[in-house]
Order: C-alpha cells, then structure tokens, then sequence
C-alpha cells in the first residue's frame, strides 16, 4: 500500500522559513518523480514543484521561483520542501504527491499528474 | 496560461442519478493531458482519470472521462452516496500545470 506521510507544518512569521517533509512506502520511491501541490484555504489546488526520480532535475512554479527548493533522499524515501522568503499568500495545505511525469533535456514534456497523495500539512504565515 | 473553467459549480443530484462535469480549457490541451480528481472534505484529491479517459488504479467503472481539444467530461454514471465530494480536472500537457476551480457534487 502506497502511503505518504507529510510533515513539519506549522505557524511562521511572513518572511520565515519552514521545511517539509514527506515520507514514502510501499513503492520503490527512486522510480517516481515527485510533486507538493499546494491549496489555499477554501480555495483550488496548485501545483508547486516537482522533482525527477534522480533528483537531478527539479521543476518550480512562478510563484515560488527562488524562494522554495525541493529535494529528496532516496536512501531515506523522503521528499522535502524548504520555503523560504514566505509570505501569507504561501498559507495553504501542503500535499505531497508521486507523479508520473516525462521530461526529455531537462523539460517537462508531459506531466505531472498525481497519483497518489499524501494526507497534506497545513502551512500558516502570518504575524 | 491554460485556464480551466469547470461547470457547473455546484451540482445537486439523488443517489443512483448520473452525473455530468464539464472542464472547458481556455486553449487546446496538448494530447489530451487531462486528469481528473475526487477530493472529499478534510481529504486529499484521489486520481480518478489520466489522459482523458483512462481510469486510475481501483477506480470504478461508473466513472469515465471523455473530450479533446478544449471539451472534456467527468460523467458518473449512477451517484453511489461516496461520490458526493468536489471533483477538480488538471492539464498537464502545457506549462504551468494548471487546476480548474472546481464542481462540487452535493446530495439533493
């Protein structure tokens, strides 16, 4: 059974900083790109980054360009997200997500979708 | 930008009714990249259809996806009471990966 388990949410002061992590079973994590999307409270779902199976490539939103880094340890199946610079528009809950995703030179070609996710973490920035 | 406008945006159905959910895209999406999601209140989205119209792992067959270019459809064919949940369809042949806004599915 897959499962993702997502962590390190909390309240951070607008200009803070705050990790997540995402631990992963029940399928071989090193084979699967992985995602965090994100949604705001009441509101639509947005994905954020991704990352190759590798590591070796990574993929961002505008929104979060140079402000957010993603990365993964695939001797630990965990997936992380660093935010940095946050602000109140970053509040949301955070979802981890293995994703099926094509890429050919370094780009996107097809994907991501979201296969399976995890249960979510809710970030909070505000003073 | 591929902006998706899902309708209605709430839907009011009886158990054993069918349910249909537009997701129009402001531009064609390439392949038919487009998936759909269910996602039931205090849960994460559960992947219900990829590429259109090909169900994910484990879901039912009362659930089908079809459309192309700009149209696509999400029809439930008989509303069993674990349906009734919001349902968001997702482009991902073009950058940025975008989401429509949403259908919510409630018991009339």
């Amino acid at each position: 059974e897959v499962q993702l388990l997502g962590s390190g949410g909390g309240l951070v002061q607008p200009g803070g900083s705050l990790r997540l992590s995402c631990a992963a079973s029940g399928f071989t994590f090193s084979s699967y790109a992985m995602s965090w999307v994100r949604q705001a409270p009441g509101r639509g779902l947005e994905w954020v980054s991704a990352i190759s199976g590798s590591g070796g490539s990574t993929y961002y939103a505008d929104s979060v360009k140079g402000r957010f880094t993603i990365s993964r340890d695939n001797s630990k199946t965990t997936l992380y997200l660093q935010m940095n610079s946050l602000t109140a528009e970053d509040t949301a809950v955070y979802y981890c997500a293995n994703s099926i995703m094509i890429t050919f030179g370094g780009v996107i070609v097809k994907g991501p979708y979201f296969e399976y996710w995890g249960q979510g973490t809710l970030v909070t920035v505000s003073s | 930008e591929i902006v998706l406008t899902q309708s209605p945006g709430t839907l009011s159905l009886s158990p054993g009714e069918r349910g249909t959910l537009s997701c129009r895209a402001s531009q064609s999406v390439s392949s038919s990249y487009l998936a759909w999601y269910q996602q039931k209140p205090g849960q994460a989205p559960r992947l219900l259809i990829y590429g259109a119209s090909s169900r994910a792992t484990g879901i039912p067959d009362r659930f089908s996806g079809s459309g192309s270019g700009t149209d696509f459809t999400l029809t439930i064919s008989r509303l069993e009471p674990e349906d009734f949940a919001v349902y968001y369809c997702q482009q991902y042949g073009n950058s940025p990966k975008t989401f429509g806004q949403g259908t919510k599915v409630e018991i009339k």
